[in-house]
C-alpha cells in the first residue's frame, strides 16, 4: 500500500527549530517529486517546498532561507528542517507525492500524509 | 490572500447540481492545468480532478472540472450529504510556485 506518515510536529518557541519527517511505504521517495504543503488553523492550503527526483529543491518565498527540504534514501524518508520559526508558521504540515513529476505542471498531489501540527508560540 | 480566488462558501440540497468557481490569471490558470482537491473535516486533502477535467480512478463521475481562459469550475451533480467538505483549486504559477485557491466550504442543506 502506498502511504506517507508524518512525524515531528509539536510546540516550539518563536525563533526555534523543528525537523519534520515523512516516512514513505509502497514507493521510493528518491524516484519521485515530493512536496510539503501546510495549512494554518482554519485557513487554506499553502505549498511550502519540493524536492525533485534529481535532487533540486525549491521553496515558497514565505519560507525561503529558513526551511530546508531533504531526503534519506536509505530510510525512504522525506524531511523538512524548519529554522527561525515564526508564529505565522503555525500549521498542519502535510507531505505529498507529486504524480506529475515535472516542472511547470501540477500539483497532482497523491498520496498525502495525515499531517503533523506545528505550533509556534511562547 | 490566495493567488487563486474562490467563493468562501457554496450550498445545495441533495440531488442538486452545484458549481464552484476558481479565478486566476494568465500566469497560472490561463497557461497551466487546474487541479481540484476535496478536504473532508479533519482529514488530508484528496485529489478530485487533475489536468482541468480528468478524474482519478475511484472518483465518481458526479464530479467534473472545466476551464476557460483564466477561470475554472468544479461541478458536482446529484449532490450528496457526504459531499459536504472544503474544496480547493490549484495550479502551477509561472513565478515558479504551485498556488492554491482559498477554499470553498460546501454545505449540503
Amino acid at each position: 500500500e502506498v502511504q506517507l506518515v508524518e512525524s515531528g510536529g509539536g510546540l516550539v518557541q518563536p525563533g526555534g527549530s523543528l525537523r519534520l519527517s515523512c516516512a514513505a511505504s509502497g514507493f521510493t521517495v528518491s524516484s519521485n517529486y515530493m512536496s510539503w504543503v501546510r495549512q494554518a488553523p482554519g485557513k487554506g492550503l499553502e505549498w511550502v517546498s519540493v524536492i525533485y527526483s534529481g535532487g533540486s529543491t525549491y521553496y515558497a518565498d514565505s519560507v525561503k532561507g529558513r526551511f530546508t527540504i531533504s531526503r534519506d534514501n536509505s530510510k525512504n524518508t522525506l524531511y523538512l528542517q524548519m529554522n527561525s520559526l515564526r508564529a505565522e508558521d503555525t500549521a498542519v504540515y502535510y507531505c505529498a507525492r507529486d504524480n506529475e513529476a515535472a516542472a511547470g505542471i501540477g500539483p497532482w498531489f497523491d498520496p498525502w500524509g495525515q499531517g503533523t501540527l506545528v505550533t509556534v508560540s511562547s | 490572500q490566495s493567488v487563486l480566488t474562490q467563493p468562501p462558501s457554496a450550498s445545495g440540497t441533495p440531488g442538486q447540481r452545484v458549481t464552484i468557481s476558481c479565478s486566476g490569471s494568465s500566469s497560472n490558470i490561463g497557461s497551466n492545468y487546474v487541479y481540484w482537491y476535496q478536504q473532508l473535516p479533519g482529514t488530508a486533502p484528496k485529489l478530485l480532478i487533475y489536468r482541468n477535467n480528468q478524474r482519478p480512478s475511484g472518483v465518481p463521475d458526479r464530479f467534473s472540472g472545466s476551464k476557460s481562459g483564466t477561470s475554472a469550475s468544479l461541478a458536482i451533480s446529484g449532490l450528496r450529504s457526504e459531499d459536504e467538505a472544503d474544496y480547493y483549486c490549484a495550479a502551477w504559477d509561472d513565478s515558479l510556485d504551485w498556488v492554491f485557491g482559498g477554499g470553498t466550504k460546501l454545505t449540503v442543506l
